[in-house]
């Protein structure tokens, strides 16, 4: 089945922890995306690449870090210098300038 | 300073009746919109979009209007049904003419279906 998935479902990191997400597609799409998910702020955009290699910061990328090396994957990880990581992420990918298609999500949880 | 602005955090539509989600944004550059749907603790799931040549578009219960003008628009359910009871996210982007391939999210409306 074509799909983005995104493990695991659920995270527990201790403070000052880095920690991985991952997110693979296999839409052959070119574009991908993370968004973090607070309750009442909506999705906001952290980093997205639209090309292997190359990737551009969102709103909030101040303490995580992504790499795009190969098509069909878009790792972020959540550094300690993210003050606050709690939080649901969401991984999505498109076609450039289409629409995008999310996956199941990734919930954060900071000890 | 928020682009796409969903105004109504919840609303509440008994089972059958039409149920009306709206957005608005502030950036005129914005020429392509979308609503996804999401339940908890899962990913969104896109629902139906509006290109801003157009002011309507229909697929089966789900309408979408855009008011440019106004630059508003609106996500119409008819009839609703129980599990339409979601969260609902408007968002725009700069068209599929540019390069940026970015969305901008509203906060999302919390729609209730009551039998």
């Amino acid at each position: 089945d074509g799909g983005i998935t995104q493990s695991p479902k659920y995270l527990f990191r201790k403070e000052g922890q880095n920690v991985t997400l991952s997110c693979e597609q296999n839409l052959n799409h070119d574009a991908m995306y993370w968004y973090r998910q607070d309750p009442g702020q909506g999705l906001r955009l952290i980093y997205y690449s639209q090309i292997v290699n190359d990737f551009q910061k969102g709103d909030i990328a101040e303490g995580y870090s992504v790499s795009r090396e190969k098509k069909e994957s878009f790792p972020l990880t959540v550094t300690s210098a993210q003050k606050n990581p709690t939080a649901f992420y969401l991984c999505a990918s498109s076609m450039v300038t289409d629409t995008q298609y999310f996956g199941p999500g990734t919930r954060l949880t900071v000890l | 300073d928020q682009q796409v602005k969903q105004n109504s955090p919840s609303l509440s539509v008994q089972e059958g009746r039409i149920s009306i989600l709206n957005c608005d944004y502030t950036n005129s550059m914005f020429d392509y919109f979308l609503w996804y749907k999401k339940y908890p603790a899962e990913g969104p799931t896109f629902l139906i979009s509006i290109s801003s040549i157009k002011d309507k578009n229909e697929d089966g219960r789900f309408t979408v209007f855009l008011n440019k003008s106004a630059k508003h628009l609106s996500l119409h359910i008819v009839p609703s049904q129980p599990g339409d009871s979601a969260v609902y996210f408007c968002a725009a982007s700069l068209g599929r003419g540019s390069t940026l391939g970015r969305l901008y999210f509203g906060r999302g409306t919390q729609l209730t279906v009551w039998p």
